[in-house]
Protein backbone atom coordinates (compact mmCIF):
# COMPACT_ATOMS: atom_id res chain seq x y z
CA UNK A 1 0.00 0.00 0.00
CA UNK A 2 1.17 3.48 -0.56
CA UNK A 3 3.46 5.29 2.45
CA UNK A 4 1.25 7.98 3.66
CA UNK A 5 2.87 11.02 5.60
CA UNK A 6 1.51 14.03 7.74
CA UNK A 7 3.12 16.86 9.52
CA UNK A 8 3.08 18.39 12.09
CA UNK A 9 2.22 14.81 13.93
CA UNK A 10 1.19 16.92 16.61
CA UNK A 11 0.47 20.49 17.90
CA UNK A 12 -0.56 22.87 20.67
CA UNK A 13 -2.52 25.90 19.40
CA UNK A 14 -3.95 28.70 20.92
CA UNK A 15 -7.75 29.49 20.25
CA UNK A 16 -8.51 31.49 17.48
CA UNK A 17 -5.49 31.13 15.28
CA UNK A 18 -5.52 28.46 12.09
CA UNK A 19 -3.29 25.56 12.14
CA UNK A 20 -2.49 23.67 7.99
CA UNK A 21 -1.89 20.02 8.26
CA UNK A 22 -0.14 18.83 5.33
CA UNK A 23 -0.70 15.00 4.06
CA UNK A 24 2.04 13.39 1.49
CA UNK A 25 2.17 10.38 -0.47
CA UNK A 26 4.74 8.42 -2.03
CA UNK A 27 2.47 7.72 -4.96
CA UNK A 28 -0.31 9.00 -7.19
CA UNK A 29 -3.27 8.40 -5.99
CA UNK A 30 -7.27 9.32 -7.15
CA UNK A 31 -9.08 9.89 -3.74
CA UNK A 32 -7.99 11.36 -0.37
CA UNK A 33 -10.09 11.98 2.54
CA UNK A 34 -9.97 13.68 6.12
CA UNK A 35 -11.30 12.58 8.71
CA UNK A 36 -11.57 13.92 12.52
CA UNK A 37 -11.39 11.33 15.54
CA UNK A 38 -12.36 13.07 18.55
CA UNK A 39 -10.90 11.67 22.00
CA UNK A 40 -12.71 8.51 23.08
CA UNK A 41 -14.55 8.54 19.65
CA UNK A 42 -14.26 7.07 16.52
CA UNK A 43 -13.72 8.25 12.84
CA UNK A 44 -15.72 11.10 11.57
CA UNK A 45 -14.97 11.93 7.22
CA UNK A 46 -14.65 15.53 7.57
CA UNK A 47 -14.55 15.47 3.13
CA UNK A 48 -13.16 14.39 -0.31
CA UNK A 49 -10.30 15.88 -1.34
CA UNK A 50 -10.82 16.58 -5.13
CA UNK A 51 -7.81 17.13 -7.44
CA UNK A 52 -8.32 20.25 -8.87
CA UNK A 53 -11.55 21.10 -7.46
CA UNK A 54 -13.06 22.01 -4.48
CA UNK A 55 -13.62 19.28 -1.97
CA UNK A 56 -16.80 17.74 -0.81
CA UNK A 57 -17.59 18.41 2.55
CA UNK A 58 -19.96 16.16 4.86
CA UNK A 59 -23.25 16.94 6.55
CA UNK A 60 -21.58 19.54 9.76
CA UNK A 61 -18.23 20.84 8.09
CA UNK A 62 -18.60 23.60 5.49
CA UNK A 63 -15.06 25.41 3.55
CA UNK A 64 -14.72 28.38 6.08
CA UNK A 65 -13.46 26.46 8.96
CA UNK A 66 -12.03 23.61 7.25
CA UNK A 67 -10.24 24.91 4.23
CA UNK A 68 -8.47 21.91 1.96
CA UNK A 69 -6.22 22.13 -1.14
CA UNK A 70 -5.48 19.36 -3.42
CA UNK A 71 -3.05 20.55 -6.03
CA UNK A 72 -1.95 16.87 -7.30
CA UNK A 73 -2.12 13.20 -7.18
CA UNK A 74 0.18 12.73 -3.96
CA UNK A 75 -0.76 16.23 -2.12
CA UNK A 76 -3.66 17.52 0.11
CA UNK A 77 -4.05 19.99 3.23
CA UNK A 78 -6.41 20.66 5.41
CA UNK A 79 -6.74 23.91 7.12
CA UNK A 80 -8.59 23.90 10.87
CA UNK A 81 -9.36 28.20 10.68
CA UNK A 82 -10.07 30.00 13.92
CA UNK A 83 -9.47 27.08 16.49
CA UNK A 84 -11.67 26.47 19.70
CA UNK A 85 -11.06 24.29 22.54
CA UNK A 86 -13.64 21.98 20.73
CA UNK A 87 -11.62 21.30 16.88
CA UNK A 88 -9.06 19.40 19.69
CA UNK A 89 -8.38 15.61 17.89
CA UNK A 90 -6.88 13.97 15.88
CA UNK A 91 -7.26 14.68 11.91
CA UNK A 92 -6.04 11.67 9.40
CA UNK A 93 -5.88 11.48 6.03
CA UNK A 94 -6.60 8.56 4.66
CA UNK A 95 -5.98 7.28 0.70
CA UNK A 96 -8.12 5.42 -1.33
CA UNK A 97 -6.28 2.55 -3.58
CA UNK A 98 -8.03 0.22 -5.77
CA UNK A 99 -7.82 -3.39 -5.12
CA UNK A 100 -10.41 -4.73 -7.89
CA UNK A 101 -13.56 -4.41 -6.06
CA UNK A 102 -13.90 -1.17 -4.56
CA UNK A 103 -11.21 1.48 -3.18
CA UNK A 104 -9.71 0.47 0.10
CA UNK A 105 -8.83 3.19 2.55
CA UNK A 106 -5.21 3.39 3.96
CA UNK A 107 -4.60 6.09 6.78
CA UNK A 108 -2.12 8.28 7.64
CA UNK A 109 -0.42 8.14 11.12
CA UNK A 110 -2.61 11.15 11.87
CA UNK A 111 -2.01 14.79 13.52
CA UNK A 112 -2.78 15.28 17.17
CA UNK A 113 -4.00 18.75 18.02
CA UNK A 114 -4.30 20.22 21.18
CA UNK A 115 -6.32 23.92 20.95
CA UNK A 116 -6.12 25.95 24.77
CA UNK B 1 -28.99 7.81 9.16
CA UNK B 2 -26.78 4.74 8.09
CA UNK B 3 -25.24 3.57 11.00
CA UNK B 4 -22.74 1.09 11.96
CA UNK B 5 -22.80 -1.24 15.77
CA UNK B 6 -20.20 -2.21 17.73
CA UNK B 7 -20.14 -2.88 21.55
CA UNK B 8 -17.87 -0.60 22.58
CA UNK B 9 -16.21 -3.76 25.70
CA UNK B 10 -13.98 -3.82 26.71
CA UNK B 11 -13.95 -7.69 25.26
CA UNK B 12 -11.56 -9.02 27.85
CA UNK B 13 -10.35 -12.43 26.69
CA UNK B 14 -7.45 -15.15 27.75
CA UNK B 15 -4.04 -15.42 25.71
CA UNK B 16 -4.99 -18.17 23.80
CA UNK B 17 -8.59 -18.03 23.36
CA UNK B 18 -10.77 -16.92 20.07
CA UNK B 19 -12.11 -13.50 20.34
CA UNK B 20 -15.14 -12.47 18.67
CA UNK B 21 -16.14 -9.28 17.78
CA UNK B 22 -19.52 -8.05 15.96
CA UNK B 23 -20.64 -5.37 14.48
CA UNK B 24 -24.14 -4.66 12.69
CA UNK B 25 -24.85 -2.00 9.46
CA UNK B 26 -28.39 -0.52 8.88
CA UNK B 27 -27.88 -0.05 5.50
CA UNK B 28 -28.77 -3.00 2.59
CA UNK B 29 -27.29 -1.90 -0.34
CA UNK B 30 -23.78 -2.02 1.51
CA UNK B 31 -21.16 -3.79 -0.47
CA UNK B 32 -17.55 -3.15 1.38
CA UNK B 33 -16.64 -4.36 4.65
CA UNK B 34 -13.51 -3.46 6.30
CA UNK B 35 -12.16 -4.55 9.91
CA UNK B 36 -9.29 -1.78 10.90
CA UNK B 37 -7.23 -2.29 14.63
CA UNK B 38 -6.16 1.22 16.46
CA UNK B 39 -3.93 0.74 19.28
CA UNK B 40 -3.95 3.56 21.63
CA UNK B 41 -2.25 6.58 19.97
CA UNK B 42 -1.59 5.29 16.43
CA UNK B 43 -3.87 5.78 13.55
CA UNK B 44 -5.87 2.57 12.02
CA UNK B 45 -4.56 0.16 10.74
CA UNK B 46 -6.37 -2.61 7.74
CA UNK B 47 -6.54 -5.91 8.69
CA UNK B 48 -9.33 -6.95 7.06
CA UNK B 49 -12.03 -7.00 4.16
CA UNK B 50 -14.49 -8.69 2.58
CA UNK B 51 -17.52 -8.36 0.32
CA UNK B 52 -19.01 -11.60 -0.28
CA UNK B 53 -20.94 -13.54 2.30
CA UNK B 54 -19.05 -16.26 4.07
CA UNK B 55 -15.89 -16.31 5.55
CA UNK B 56 -12.30 -14.82 4.95
CA UNK B 57 -9.73 -16.28 6.68
CA UNK B 58 -6.48 -14.16 6.55
CA UNK B 59 -3.78 -16.18 9.08
CA UNK B 60 -5.24 -15.98 12.93
CA UNK B 61 -7.85 -13.77 11.26
CA UNK B 62 -11.34 -14.68 9.77
CA UNK B 63 -14.06 -12.02 8.80
CA UNK B 64 -17.26 -13.57 8.46
CA UNK B 65 -19.87 -11.65 6.28
CA UNK B 66 -23.87 -12.37 6.63
CA UNK B 67 -25.49 -9.99 4.05
CA UNK B 68 -29.13 -11.33 5.01
CA UNK B 69 -28.62 -10.34 8.41
CA UNK B 70 -26.53 -7.43 8.40
CA UNK B 71 -23.32 -8.38 10.45
CA UNK B 72 -20.11 -8.52 10.05
CA UNK B 73 -18.09 -10.41 12.73
CA UNK B 74 -13.90 -10.97 12.86
CA UNK B 75 -12.45 -13.49 14.98
CA UNK B 76 -9.05 -13.78 16.14
CA UNK B 77 -7.63 -17.14 16.90
CA UNK B 78 -5.26 -17.83 19.67
CA UNK B 79 -4.96 -14.28 21.09
CA UNK B 80 -2.04 -12.38 21.91
CA UNK B 81 -1.63 -9.73 24.51
CA UNK B 82 -0.33 -7.69 21.52
CA UNK B 83 -3.42 -8.03 19.82
CA UNK B 84 -5.05 -5.60 22.57
CA UNK B 85 -6.24 -2.86 20.57
CA UNK B 86 -9.59 -0.95 19.75
CA UNK B 87 -11.00 -2.72 16.24
CA UNK B 88 -13.30 -0.65 14.13
CA UNK B 89 -15.52 -2.05 11.62
CA UNK B 90 -16.26 0.33 8.63
CA UNK B 91 -18.87 0.11 5.89
CA UNK B 92 -18.91 1.34 2.39
CA UNK B 93 -21.63 3.84 1.79
CA UNK B 94 -23.57 2.43 -1.03
CA UNK B 95 -21.31 2.31 -4.18
CA UNK B 96 -19.30 5.37 -2.92
CA UNK B 97 -15.61 5.42 -1.86
CA UNK B 98 -17.07 6.53 1.42
CA UNK B 99 -16.58 4.63 5.18
CA UNK B 100 -18.72 5.04 7.77
CA UNK B 101 -16.67 3.50 10.96
CA UNK B 102 -18.63 1.94 14.07
CA UNK B 103 -17.17 3.09 17.23
CA UNK B 104 -14.94 0.39 17.88
CA UNK B 105 -14.75 -2.24 20.27
CA UNK B 106 -11.71 -2.47 22.82
CA UNK B 107 -10.25 -6.09 23.47
CA UNK B 108 -7.94 -6.83 25.89
CA UNK B 109 -5.87 -9.83 25.99
CA UNK B 110 -4.87 -11.25 29.69
CA UNK B 111 -1.47 -12.94 29.73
Amino acid sequence: SAVISQKPSRDICQRGTSLTIQCQVDSQVTMMFWYRQQPGQSLTLIATANQGSEATYESGFVIDKFPISRPNLTFSTLTVSNMSPEDSSIYLCSVGEDRGVTDTQYFGPGTRLTVL
Amino acid sequence: QKEVEQNSGPLSVPEGAIASLNCTYSDRVSQSFFWYRQYSGKSPELIMSIYSNGDKEDGRFTAQLNKASQYVSLLIRDSQPSDSATYLCAVNEDSSYKLIFGSGTRLLVRP
